[in-house]
């Protein structure tokens, strides 16, 4: 089974509006983190957000928020007032495993994000 | 902070030759690097995960002999294509974890294209 899915491999969205990016995970282990990165066409990728396991509130960071629905094993993305500089590859991550192990990431197929003006 | 330097940024080879990517981490100390491998709009493939001032841990089916990691100090872990083939051409990315931090986040450097001819 896979362990990210990311099941919308492009979405549009208007600039100055929300979009919602979908991740779901499968994991059996109870602690875990959930990252999001950017990848522009530059190819460079950028740590945007993270969401722990055991987190009671869903993490924010400036325009991006994270959806974190612990029980339906979702980790959605959200970007509020999208701009055209948000136009890039969006990857949901999982790693398994408490932090401060060598656990590794494990990344979902993407999600290409095309922000018109 | 956090910033992730690789170089070079890109590279053609011919065949049959060797090639070295330096990955370094300017700002913090990485006891864990990872090398990960992208093919045109795919997602990242984790090639192997590699700890200062021990072997490399190679995922399965990468040939640790093709591709050699030496993690040398706490800021520079080195991949090696050897013999490069037009197979190996791809873009190689390497990301480094910030040794005690809580969130295990890894940050990317801005990869290397590879071409081999």
């Amino acid at each position: 089974a896979q362990k990210i899915t990311q099941t919308q491999p492009g979405m549009f969205v208007q600039e100055k509006e929300a979009v919602t990016l979908d991740c779901t995970y499968d994991t059996s282990d109870p602690s875990y983190g959930l990252f999001w990165y950017k990848q522009p066409s530059s190819g460079e990728m950028i740590f945007l957000i993270y969401q722990g396991s055991y987190d009671q509130q869903n993490a924010t960071e400036g325009r991006y928020s994270l959806n974190f629905q612990k029980a339906r094993k979702s980790a959605n993305l959200v970007i509020s007032a999208s701009q055209l500089g948000d136009s890039a590859m969006y990857f949901c991550a999982m790693r398994e495993g408490p932090s401060g192990g060598y656990n590794k990431l494990i990344f979902g197929a993407g999600t290409r994000l095309a922000v018109h003006p | 902070g956090a910033v992730v330097s690789q170089h070079p940024s890109w590279v053609i080879c011919k065949s049959g030759t060797s090639v070295k990517i330096e990955c370094r981490s300017l700002d913090f100390q990485a006891t864990t690097m990872f090398w990960y491998r992208q093919f045109p709009k795919q997602s990242l493939m984790l090639m192997a995960t590699s700890n200062e001032g021990s072997k490399a841990t190679y995922e399965q089916g990468v040939e640790k002999d093709k591709f050699l990691i030496n993690h040398a100090s706490l800021t520079l872990s080195t991949l090696t294509v050897t013999s490069a083939h037009p197979e190996d051409s791809s873009f190689y990315i390497c990301s480094a974890r910030e040794s005690g931090r809580g969130t295990d986040t890894q940050y990317f450097g801005p990869g290397t294209r590879l071409t081999v001819l």
